[in-house]
């Protein structure tokens, strides 16, 4: 199985500053196949990036992902008020998994 | 647009077993398989298994083997997920979510809102 170590655990950002999210696996994640989901308490999880770096449809371009094998990163250029909440990592090849996600909240 | 609506919160007693179903509408409902997802608190999320829904073949990851079942009905366009033998440890939001690419891929752009069962005595 691989697993999706995700880090920080929590960021504290302001409005406006560019938030960077890590998801680093234990081992290479195969075509990289490697999405990354917003999540907001009481909704469906939010599909942003898939295969690393394409953007989902209709997400705003200050969401962008890169890396590959077992690094990968998600950065929100610059901090919206309504892009604070968890996101996580997900590898969906056969054996999937998900990252623990990365809170990230108002200072 | 696309929709997949689950059924209401549950609460259940440990030993008991629940039935979540998932209300696929939007698009043809066995061009495209559906999984399980759950969330316990303080727990990231953990894949369950996936229903094939144009065949019905289940695949269901190793920690449920023998305790949950996965099914559809293709008239109403809805899966079903049923758990059993319920604990406490099986507290979690469910999720259904749509698998969106072929093959060994289980690419999800859209879910469920989210079905919480809450296992208490």
């Amino acid at each position: 199985e691989i697993v999706l170590t995700q880090s920080p655990g929590t960021l504290s950002l302001s409005p406006g500053e560019k938030a960077i999210l890590s998801c680093r696996a234990s081992q290479s994640v195969s075509a990289s196949y490697l999405a990354w989901f917003q999540h907001k308490p009481g909704q469906a999880p939010r599909l942003l990036i898939s295969g690393a770096f394409t953007r989902a449809t209709g997400i705003p371009d200050r969401f962008s992902g890169s890396g590959s094998g077992t690094d990968f990163t998600l950065t929100i250029s610059r901090l919206e008020p309504e892009d604070f909440a968890v996101y996580f990592c997900h590898q969906y090849g056969g054996s999937q998994t998900f990252g623990q996600g990365t809170k990230v909240e108002i200072k | 647009q696309v929709q997949l609506v689950q059924s209401g919160d549950e609460v259940k007693k440990p030993g008991a077993s629940v039935m979540v179903s998932c209300k696929a509408s939007g698009y043809t409902f066995s061009s495209y398989g559906i999984s399980w997802v759950r969330q316990a608190p303080g727990h990231g999320l953990e894949w369950m298994g996936w229903i094939n829904t144009d065949t019905g073949n289940t695949n269901y990851a190793q920690k449920f083997q023998g305790r949950v079942t996965m099914t559809k009905d293709t008239s109403t366009s809805t899966a079903y997920m049923e758990l059993r033998s319920l604990t406490s440890d099986d507290t979690a939001v469910y999720y259904c979510a749509r698998k969106d690419c072929r093959g060994d891929c289980f690419l999800y752009h859209f879910w469920g809102q989210g079905t919480l069962v809450t296992v208490s005595a």
